[in-house]
This record gives structure tokens, sequence and C-alpha cells, in this order.
């Protein structure tokens, strides 16, 4: 079945550190591909998305290219801030189905 | 812009008993969902509405209803809650069923049932 895959955390980096966090999706359909941010006692908040595949979403410094190739959908941002830690979950929309990976916990240290 | 609020954000309850969250969007999103959130499990999706009175299953709906009469309205209600329904749930929504359209979260409800 439909299912996303994310690399396991926690994940600790100090401040101004290059933050990549793996994500891969099943190949079943066309999904649009998300990548969605949770802070302590909130929500999950939209962080950036993509519709097709070489598609790149960005928001706040992080961005995400969709490949279809490879089947991934990798966060990066070049400089992460102590305000970045959150959970951060990959997610993939393939229609009557919005599949979730289980989260990866980031931990920016000042 | 109030977006989606939950309620409450703490509850906590005695096993057997009968729980009602609720769930208010304020932008006339056809879609709504019920997830839970587990550590170890991810976010699962418990029940989903396509419109007013249509309701459907998702991966863990047992011991759990849901109604939508309203909507802007989808309270989930845990008949007789048992302890392995303690959990974080969220509400969310969406625009329509279309695969490039995001959901939008709320806050959460924090259940604690002992």
């Amino acid at each position: 079945g439909d299912s996303v895959t994310q690399m396991e955390g926690p994940v600790t980096l100090s401040e101004e550190a290059f933050l990549t966090i793996n994500c891969t999706y099943t190949a079943t359909g066309y999904p649009s591909l998300f990548w969605y941010v949770q802070y302590p006692g909130e929500g999950l908040q939209l962080l950036l998305k993509a519709t097709k595949a070489d598609d790149k979403g960005s928001n706040k410094g992080f961005e995400a290219t969709y490949r279809k190739e490879t089947t991934s959908f990798h966060l990066e941002k070049g400089s992460v801030q102590v305000s970045d830690s959150a959970v951060y979950f990959c997610g993939a929309n393939y229609g009557q189905n919005f599949v979730f990976g289980p989260g990866t916990r980031l931990s920016v240290l000042p | 812009d109030a977006g989606i609020t939950q309620s409450p954000r703490y509850k906590i309850t005695e096993t057997g008993r009968q729980v009602t969250l609720m769930c208010h969007q304020t932008w006339s999103h056809s879609y709504m969902f019920w997830y839970r959130q587990d550590l170890g499990h991810g976010l699962r999706l418990i029940y989903y509405s396509a419109a007013a009175d249509i309701t459907d299953k998702g991966e863990v709906p047992d011991g759990y209803v849901v109604s939508r009469s309203k909507t802007e309205n989808f309270p989930l209600t845990l008949e007789s809650a048992t302890r392995s329904q303690t959990s974080v749930y969220f509400c969310a929504s969406s625009v329509s069923a279309e695969v490039d359209s995001p959901l939008h979260f709320g806050n959460g409800t924090r259940l604690t049932v002992t």
C-alpha cells in the first residue's frame, strides 16, 4: 500500500549547520508531496509542498525537490537556527489517501 | 482568521465514560479528518468526511464515532473510553480531495484515559 518512509531521529545539530532529512514514498500513482513541521504543543503546520516531478518547494529557508526517479523528497536547509527545533513530517497525498511518515525530531543547539 | 479550533485542549476521563472531542473550522472546507498521534505510530487516520452527512472509516476507527451535520463541525466521540485511546487527537481539513490539496491541522486535544 501507500507509504512514506523518513529517516529516524532524533537529529541534533549545532546552529548554522546544514540539515538534511530524508524522505521516500511509494510510487503508487502520482502523489503530491508535503513537509509539515510540528512545534511543541501545537498541530502540524504546512512547511512546503511539490505537486509534480522536479518541482522544488521552498519556505523559510527550507527546500525539497520532488524526485520521481528516486521516489524521494528530502528536506534541506543550509543553516539551521535554534528556532527550527521541532518535529518534521513528510507526507504524500495520493488523492483519497494522505499518508505521513513517522516524523523526525530535530534539536538545534546554540 | 480562526482556522480550525479543537476543544478541549486537554481532557482526563475514566475508563468506560463517553467523551466527545470537538472540531470547528471557519474555511468551509469540504473535507475533514480525525487523526491520532502516538509515539511509535506517528499519525493514524481514524475517520474522515467528504461533506456534511458523509463520513468514512480510516485506518483505526474501532471505538470511535463521528458525525457531520454541518460543514464546519466534525465531532469525534469515544463511546466507552479505554486506556488504549489515551493519545493526542488532531482534527484537519482540506479544500478538496485533489492530490495537491494540503491538510490544515488544529492544535490538538490531549486525552488521558485513567
